[in-house]
């Protein structure tokens, strides 16, 4: 069973500061990854996707890779109220396109 | 951008009734998912088809069934609602390894 672990927080973070959050994998042959952000009562929606080692950037987001350790970060800079959510983890299986979802980090950002 | 629809927001069915949940995605996408989500489970998935009138099980399929007449649509059916399928439903679609998420139907079996 693929698993993708998530540590459900609630993360509080102050607002203007850096929120991290981790994501590991078991299956070691993934190559695709993903953050989802999901506000209560919403559906989840799409904000990163990682496909090679190192970081990515995009606006006040990051995402890291390092696959020889299994895991995913996400680092959203200088957070703000409205980045309150559950962040959801996304792994792609290495043969086809079916998604193992974590449970989601939860996500509170104080003024 | 990717518009993906479900055909309710909210849905009230009594035990034993036929259930049709609906999906519709705009971008000629090849991949359409179903998903439920519950409280402490997560999202799991419960079919995807990958082309028309092709399908493959999910990780949680049983008591459910799928439809695929055309590309655009992609139905879910519980051919006899039971109270553990009270959740939230996702439908999703990709072209390649994205998934777009449409805005959910909550379901609630009676």
């Amino acid at each position: 069973q693929k698993e993708v672990e998530q540590n459900s927080g609630p993360l509080s973070v102050p607002e203007g500061a850096i929120a991290s959050l981790n994501c590991t994998y078991s299956d070691r042959v993934s190559q695709s990854f993903f953050w989802y952000r999901q506000y209560s009562g919403k559906s989840p929606e799409l904000i990163m996707s990682i496909y090679s080692n190192g970081d990515k950037e995009d606006g006040r987001f990051t995402a890291q890779l390092n696959k020889a350790s299994q895991y995913v970060s996400l680092l959203i800079r200088d957070s703000q109220p409205s980045d309150s959510a559950t962040y959801l983890c996304a792994v792609m299986e290495a043969a086809g396109n079916k998604l193992t979802f974590g449970g989601g980090t939860r996500v509170l950002v104080k003024p | 951008d990717v518009k993906v629809t479900q055909s309710s927001r909210y849905l009230v069915k009594r035990t034993g009734e036929k259930v049709f949940l609906e999906c519709v995605q705009d971008m000629d996408h090849e991949n359409m998912f179903w998903y439920r989500q519950d409280p402490g489970l997560g999202l799991r998935l419960i079919y995807f088809s990958y082309d028309v009138k092709m399908k493959e099980k999910g990780d949680i399929p049983e008591g459910y069934s799928v439809s695929r007449e055309k590309k655009e649509r992609f139905s879910l059916i519980l051919e006899s609602a039971s109270t553990n399928q009270t959740s939230m439903y996702l439908c999703a679609s990709s072209f390649l390894f994205e998934q777009y998420f449409g805005p959910g139907t909550r379901l609630t079996v009676t």
